[in-house]
């Protein structure tokens, strides 16, 4: 079993439409949680953290349930530029290595 | 600024050869990694750094070395190219003593064919 585990979707969205999807992970001692988003043929980027308590960055909305052990995340109002593919990001450890799931690819078509 | 550089952004190898995947940062940053991304599979850590003379193996570490001789360098050398490392390859850096994984800066990759 994956250690961070997503649907690859793609998930296709018309501009303005919200969209979620989820992660989940396999160790229960995780630590932290993130989610970086990575354009076509380009390298990760941070998007947000995901905190115990859920927090918002804008449009982007990020939860974390430790008792089912998933995260997800939530686009509202899409634009096209949020066409991306979207990593789950999960430190198990407390130390510096990060666990990457696959990714989940959204498509916002206009 | 320019962050995290990796050279050379794409190389096709013959198997059995070596060479070496070259990765600096200019932020200072304490812990480096290299990661490997294949289709399907999410990144995978081949090797990390929290320091110079400190590297230490990832969950993919076969048919690879890195040494750490500066804070600034992390190079990646493949010792005998095979085909199962067709792979993009990337290079990571954080300051230690941040939130883990807040400051992740990544390079922009390395395409890597070996035929």
């Amino acid at each position: 079993r994956k250690e961070v585990e997503q649907d690859p979707g793609p998930f296709n969205v018309p501009e303005g439409a919200t969209v979620a999807f989820n992660c989940t992970y396999s160790n229960s001692a995780s630590q932290s949680f993130f989610w970086y988003r990575q354009d076509c043929r380009k390298e990760p980027k941070l998007l947000m953290s995901v905190y115990s308590s859920g927090n918002e960055d804008g449009r982007f909305t990020a939860q974390l349930n430790r008792a089912s052990q998933y995260i997800s995340l939530l686009i509202r109002d899409s634009k096209l530029s949020d066409s991306a593919t979207y990593l789950c990001v999960v430190n198990f450890s407390n130390d510096y290595k990060l666990s990457f799931g696959a990714g989940t690819t959204v498509t916002v078509r206009a | 600024n320019a962050g995290v550089t990796q050279t050379p952004k794409f190389q096709v190898l013959k198997t059995g050869q070596s060479m070496t995947l070259q990765c600096a940062q200019d932020m200072n940053h304490e812990y480096m990694s290299w990661y490997r991304q294949d289709p399907g599979m999410g990144l995978r850590l081949i090797h990390y750094s929290v320091g110079a003379g400190i590297t230490d193996q990832g969950e993919v570490p076969n048919g690879y070395n890195v040494s750490r001789s500066t804070t600034e360098d992390f190079p990646l050398r493949l010792l005998s190219a095979a085909p199962s490392q067709t792979s993009v390859y990337f290079c990571a850096s954080s300051r230690k003593g941040r939130k883990i994984g807040y400051g992740y800066t990544f390079g922009s990759g390395t395409r890597l064919t070996v035929v």
